[in-house]
């Protein structure tokens, strides 16, 4: 079974200031790993992945997250937060060898922006 | 590309009547669809996948029968939430799955999502 923690609920930032996104995630093999974003009342939308390759991905908006497997993590970050960036954002998990390509979702990390 | 439309984006129906949300893969193929469940200012709970042309496999705890998903074609999933209960009222919020492509570069694409509040 895999799980995806994500450290605080809440998380208030200065406009301009750095945004950090904490994931942390348990899984058998290595997974394939997402970050989404969401606006209110509104669906999923995916911000980056990592499946192989380069563990530094860039993503869209500014954000850019690390996949470090030594100590399961998957954080996002973004240099300057800008007020557009108020919304809420899942960290999500896939086993890449298991059948019907499931995701796992965190807990979700609301940002607050303050001007 | 790749866009996933609902319908409808938000629906009030009385207790005990059945709701049906639509969810259509626009401008790719979808063999598969996943509903997801969300509750305020919570996480997505997977609730069932949806396969074209064969049964949906639903999570552990979700009653097949009162929420009842049709797949039957490559862009349409339905879901129909029957005898809805207030406690029903959610967002609920689907998936696909494009059928082609490097397996890495594996994407689900979500809908706008539909606020169902039974009453």
């Amino acid at each position: 079974a895999q799980s995806v923690t994500q450290l605080g609920s809440h998380v208030s930032v200065s406009e301009g200031a750095l945004v950090l996104l904490r994931c942390n995630y348990s899984s058998s093999v290595p997974p394939y790993l997402f970050w989404y974003v969401q606006y209110p009342n509104q669906g999923l939308q995916l911000l980056l992945k990592y499946t192989t390759g380069a563990t530094l991905v860039k993503g869209i908006n500014g954000f850019e997250a690390e996949f470090k497997k030594s100590e399961t993590s998957f954080h996002l970050t973004k240099p300057s937060a800008h007020m557009s960036d108020a919304a809420e954002y899942f960290c999500a998990v896939r086993n890449p060898k298991a059948a019907g390509n499931k995701l796992t979702f965190g807990g979700g990390t609301r940002v607050l922006v303050k001007p | 590309g790749a866009v996933v439309s609902q319908h409808p984006s938000w629906v009030i129906c009385k207790s005990g009547t059945s709701v049906k949300i639509e969810c259509r893969s626009l401008d790719f193929q979808a063999t598969t669809m996943f509903w997801y469940r969300q509750f305020p200012k919570q996480s997505l709970m997977l609730m069932a996948t949806s396969n074209e042309g064969s049964k949906a496999t639903y999570e552990q705890g979700v009653e097949k029968d009162k929420f009842l998903i049709n797949h039957a074609s490559l862009t349409l999933s339905t879901l129909t939430v029957t005898s809805a209960h207030p406690e029903d009222s959610s967002f609920y919020i689907c998936s696909a799955h494009q059928v082609a492509g490097n397996p890495s570069a594996y994407e689900q694409y979500f809908g706008p999502g539909t606020r169902l509040t039974v009453t």
